[in-house]
């Protein structure tokens, strides 16, 4: 099974509306990153998040860490075509005494005109 | 503009062919990652360098190999080529040590490698 899980897979939301997608760990976060990538181009870094509870923003993109629940979410307000793409999350976990980063299958996000 | 550079954007090769990935990582970045991705298998780590010496393994198949320069630009050799090859290669560079828990990785655009 996948130690970092993404949900959903795929999402198609009409232009305008919220989103949300969650990427939740098996062991143990240490840091949790976002990135977005446009179909067949390289992966753009959004934000990073490290402590329990902690939220940070761009533009209208915003990303919360759930420590308890080794959970974060990325949360899209009032969506744009813009916004479409695959969104990855990566988490660093502790393997064999050094810290690694796993990733996600990722999220497809259409955004409907 | 990530500041990681990577060459050729696009490669097309035949079948039990050799090819070499090239990666320059940001200024100040010490290691350097190699990924493959293709459309089933999602990003798929193949292996770490950081500052010269091999760091991580992931899913690299004996066929292929990577180094790192003392210039710390690295390259990514794939031989026998075969169909399922073909995906997207990215390289990423950043600070981590392996020490530290949290570190960013910075994406190349890719190398897009199609087996004939």
């Amino acid at each position: 099974s996948q130690e970092l899980e993404q949900s959903p897979q795929s999402l198609i939301v009409q232009e305008g509306k919220n989103l949300t997608i969650n990427c939740t760990s098996s062991k143990t976060l240490y840091g949790l990153y976002w990135y977005k990538q446009k179909y067949g181009e390289g992966l753009i870094f959004l934000m990073m998040l490290q402590k329990g509870g902690e939220e940070k923003s761009h533009e209208k993109i915003t990303a919360k860490l759930d420590e308890k629940k080794q959970q974060s979410s990325l949360h899209i307000t009032a969506s744009q075509p813009s916004h479409a793409g695959i969104y990855l999350c990566g988490a660093d976990i502790l393997m064999d005494s050094n810290y690694q980063l796993i990733w996600g299958a990722g999220t497809k996000l259409i955004i409907k005109p | 503009d990530s500041g990681v550079t990577q060459t050729p954007k696009h490669l097309i090769t035949a079948t039990g062919q050799r090819v070499t990935l090239r990666c320059s990582p940001r200024s100040g970045d010490l290691s350097v990652y190699w990924y493959q991705q293709s459309l089933d298998q999602g990003l798929q780590f193949l292996i770490q360098y950081y500052n010269g010496e091999e760091r991580a393994k992931g899913n690299i198949l004996e066929r292929f190999s990577a180094q790192q320069f003392p210039d710390l630009h690295s390259e990514l050799n794939l031989s026998s080529l075969e169909l399922g090859d073909s995906a997207l290669y990215f390289c990423a560079s950043s600070v981590r040590t392996g020490f530290v828990s949290t570190d960013t990785q910075y994406f190349g655009p890719g190398t897009r490698l199609t087996v004939l």
